[in-house]
C-alpha cells in the first residue's frame, strides 16, 4: 500500500520560501510508472494544482505559479519536496502530495493527508 | 487550459436519494480524461472515477460516470450516510491539470 506523508513548516513569513517534503512508502519513486504532483486547497476553497515531477527530475509546473515553484527530487531517499518562493496570505493553504498515474490512468490516485501551511508574520 | 464548471454547487438530498452532479469544460476533454473526486472535511481528496466513466478501486458500484467532450455527469445511485461530502472534477487530457469548483452534496 502506497503511502504519503508530507513535512516542513506550518508557519511561514510573508516574502519567505515555503519548503516542503514528501515522503512515499510502499513503492519507490524511481519505479518510473508515476509522476509526482503538488496540490494545494486554501481554507474553505477549491483544489489547485501545483505542479509535477518524474523520477528522472523533469518538471511540469502550472503557469499561474510558475515563476515561483521548484518541484526537485530524491529517489536515494524517496522523497520529492516542493519550495514557493516569495509567498504571501494568498498561499495559505493545505498542501498535499500526490502520486499522479501515467497515460491513460494520469490521475492523483494516492494522497497525503495534507499539511496547513500559514504564512503570516 | 481547460476551464471546469461544475453544477449545482449544493445539493441538499436526503439518504437513499439519487445525486446527479454536472461538470462542463470550456473545451473538449479529449480521450474522456476526466476523473471525479470525493473530499470529506478534514480528508484528503479520493479518487472516485477515471476515464469519465471507469470506478477506481474499492468504489461502491454506486457511484457512476458518464458523459464525453464537454459535458460529463457523477450519479451516485442511493445517498448513503457516508456519501455526504464535496465533489470534484478534474480533466487530465491536458496540462496544466485543473479541478472544477466543486458541488456540496449536504444532508436534507
Amino acid at each position: 500500500q502506497v503511502q504519503l506523508q508530507e513535512s516542513g513548516p506550518g508557519l511561514v513569513k510573508p516574502s519567505q520560501t515555503l519548503s516542503l517534503t514528501c515522503t512515499v512508502s510502499g513503492g519507490s519513486i524511481s519505479s518510473g510508472d508515476y509522476y509526482w504532483s503538488w496540490i494545494r486547497q486554501p481554507p474553505g476553497k477549491g483544489l489547485e494544482w501545483i505542479g509535477y515531477i518524474y523520477y528522472s527530475g523533469s518538471t511540469y509546473y502550472n503557469p499561474s505559479l510558475k515563476s515561483r515553484v521548484t518541484i526537485s527530487v530524491d529517489t536515494s531517499k524517496n522523497q520529492f519536496s516542493l519550495k514557493l518562493s516569495s509567498v504571501t496570505a494568498a498561499d495559505t493553504a493545505v498542501y498535499y502530495c500526490a502520486r499522479e498515474g501515467y497515460g491513460d490512468y494520469q490521475v492523483f490516485d494516492y494522497w497525503g493527508q495534507g499539511t496547513l501551511v500559514t504564512v503570516s508574520s | 487550459e481547460i476551464v471546469l464548471t461544475q453544477s449545482p454547487g449544493t445539493l441538499s438530498l436526503s439518504p437513499g436519494e439519487r445525486a446527479t452532479l454536472s461538470c462542463r469544460a470550456s473545451q473538449s476533454v479529449s480521450s474522456s480524461y476526466l476523473a471525479w473526486y470525493q473530499q470529506k472535511p478534514g480528508q484528503a481528496p479520493r479518487l472516485l472515477i477515471y476515464g469519465a466513466s471507469s470506478r477506481a478501486t474499492g468504489i461502491p458500484d454506486r457511484f457512476s460516470g458518464s458523459g464525453s467532450g464537454t459535458d460529463f455527469t457523477l450519479t451516485i445511485s442511493r445517498l448513503e450516510p457516508e456519501d455526504f461530502a464535496v465533489y470534484y472534477c478534474q480533466q487530465y487530457g491536458s496540462s496544466p491539470r485543473f479541478f472544477g469548483p466543486g458541488t456540496k452534496v449536504d444532508i436534507k
